[in-house]
């Protein structure tokens, strides 16, 4: 069956400009979670949602950055007046629901030149 | 401040050796999960301990889970290169998962 797809898997863009991610998780999953991924480093915990509703945004670093998910499916994650320190790759994730395993994305790798 | 800390950062060893990876917190986990990453892919999940003390094997990989839940260990033996990647463990606390930095692994043949 199909994992869980991001698009784009590529997105440069520059500073000050708007980006919006999209996840598509797999079928059925209603937990969803977006990470962002330095270079180096683990993946930084940013948002969960469980349905519909944000179950835990505590991750986002600051109000440029939101998520929706507005049916419990695909979910989009925009970021608003991006800064270069916004360059990550971001990690999308699905789970059948919160306790079970995380089956994550490819990832979108956003360059903010 | 990381939520988890893995030791060591990098390590490079020869086909064949055996090693040990850490996974240290002062927190208490519901669950703790590792996972191994390679370059331009998420992460896939190895294993998941749940009770402390658990150990759980995986061919030839060993997974611990401390007594107060608080740490774990991952043991490779015979590494390949095929091993080679970033392994990540990831504490399970409310809900949501906190990963730790990493330990780049790097098997020469």
């Amino acid at each position: 069956g199909a994992g869980v797809s991001q698009t784009p898997s590529n997105k440069v863009t520059e500073k000050g400009k708007y980006v919006e991610l999209r996840c598509d998780p797999i079928s059925g999953h209603t937990a969803l979670y977006w990470y962002r991924q330095s270079l180096g480093q683990g993946p930084e915990f940013l948002i969960y949602f469980q349905g519909t509703g944000a179950a835990d945004d505590s991750g986002l670093p600051n109000d440029r950055f939101f998520a929706v998910r507005p049916e419990g499916s695909v979910s989009t994650l925009k970021i608003q007046r991006t800064e270069r320190g916004d360059s990550a790759v971001y990690l999308c994730a699905s789970s059948l629901n919160s306790y079970n395993e995380q089956f994550f994305g490819p990832g979108t790798r956003l360059t903010v030149l | 401040t990381q939520l988890l800390e893995q030791s060591p950062q990098f390590l490079s060893i020869q086909e064949g050796e055996n090693l040990t990876v850490y996974c240290n917190s002062s927190s208490v986990f519901s669950s703790l999960q590792w996972y191994r990453q390679e370059p331009g892919e998420g992460p896939v999940l190895l294993v998941t301990v749940v009770t402390g003390g658990e150990v759980k094997k995986l061919k030839r990989l060993t997974f611990q889970f401390g007594d107060a839940r608080k740490d774990s260990s991952l043991h490779i033996t015979a590494a390949q290169p095929g091993d080679t990647g970033l392994y990540l463990c990831a504490g399970a606390k409310n809900n949501d998962m906190r990963f730790g930095a990493g330990t780049r692994l790097t098997v020469k043949p």
